[in-house]
């Protein structure tokens, strides 16, 4: 089964536009939380985090939105560019684990239109 | 360099042959996974190491996999006897220590494909 869901496969957005991309999980032990963004034939980069004391990480272009209660995270991009096409992984781990090891969702593929 | 490197980049493989496949850490990255990802799928953790010392393997598909960290630097994933389902790309990634809050940085992969 599936700990972390990304339930659209796409995203287009004009650029300069806000580009939003959800993620949801099941695992309530999870505490913490990445995005990912992928290119082609290249291995992820990582891009944001939060923790779970938190509920807003912001950086730059780039905030995560963490809602423990209803188990979901978003990333906000704005403004969107076409540098930002890219496939982007969620992904989670739990503090009280042996190790850190991520749960990744499927990924998200945005594109940003000119 | 400064990142996560592997090799070989891309590997190619008769059914049945053994395959080993590089990772060489950030410097000083005390920890080190392997992941594989299928395509059109996220990456799926195999195993981790905290130094030389390997102390999750839990998500090794088979006993046909292999990983080893013998100086607690570069790792080696070995796959025995490939199968066409080992088909994949195989990542590593290293972060700097086993604590919490602690991004995962990750290699460009080794694209596996067994004929």
């Amino acid at each position: 089964d599936q700990q972390v869901k990304q339930n659209s496969p796409s995203l287009s957005v004009q650029e300069g536009r806000i580009s939003i991309l959800n993620c949801d999980y099941t695992n309530s032990m999870f505490d913490y939380f990445l995005w990912y963004k992928k290119y082609p034939a290249e291995g992820p980069t990582f891009l944001i985090s939060i923790s779970s004391i938190k509920d807003k990480n912001e950086d730059g272009r780039f905030t995560v939105f963490l809602n423990k209660s209803a188990k979901h995270l978003s990333l906000h991009i704005v403004p969107s560019q076409p540098g930002d096409s890219a496939v982007y992984f969620c992904a989670a781990s739990a503090a009280a684990g042996a190790n850190s090891k991520l749960t990744f969702g499927k990924g998200i593929t945005l594109s940003v239109r000119p | 360099g400064a990142g996560v490197s592997q090799s070989p980049r891309y590997k190619v493989a008769k059914r049945g042959q053994d395959v080993a496949l590089r990772c060489d850490p950030i410097s000083g990255h005390v920890s080190l996974f392997w992941y594989q990802q299928a395509l059109g799928q996220g990456p799926e953790f195999l195993t981790y190491f905290q130094n030389e010392a390997q102390l999750d393997k839990s998500g090794l598909p088979s006993d046909r996999f292999f990983a080893e960290r013998p100086e607690g630097s570069v790792s080696t994933l070995k796959i025995q006897r490939t199968q066409q389902e080992d088909s994949a790309v195989y990542l590593c990634a290293s972060s700097l220590t086993r604590g919490t809050n602690q991004p995962q940085h990750f290699g460009d992969g080794t694209r596996l494909s067994i004929l």
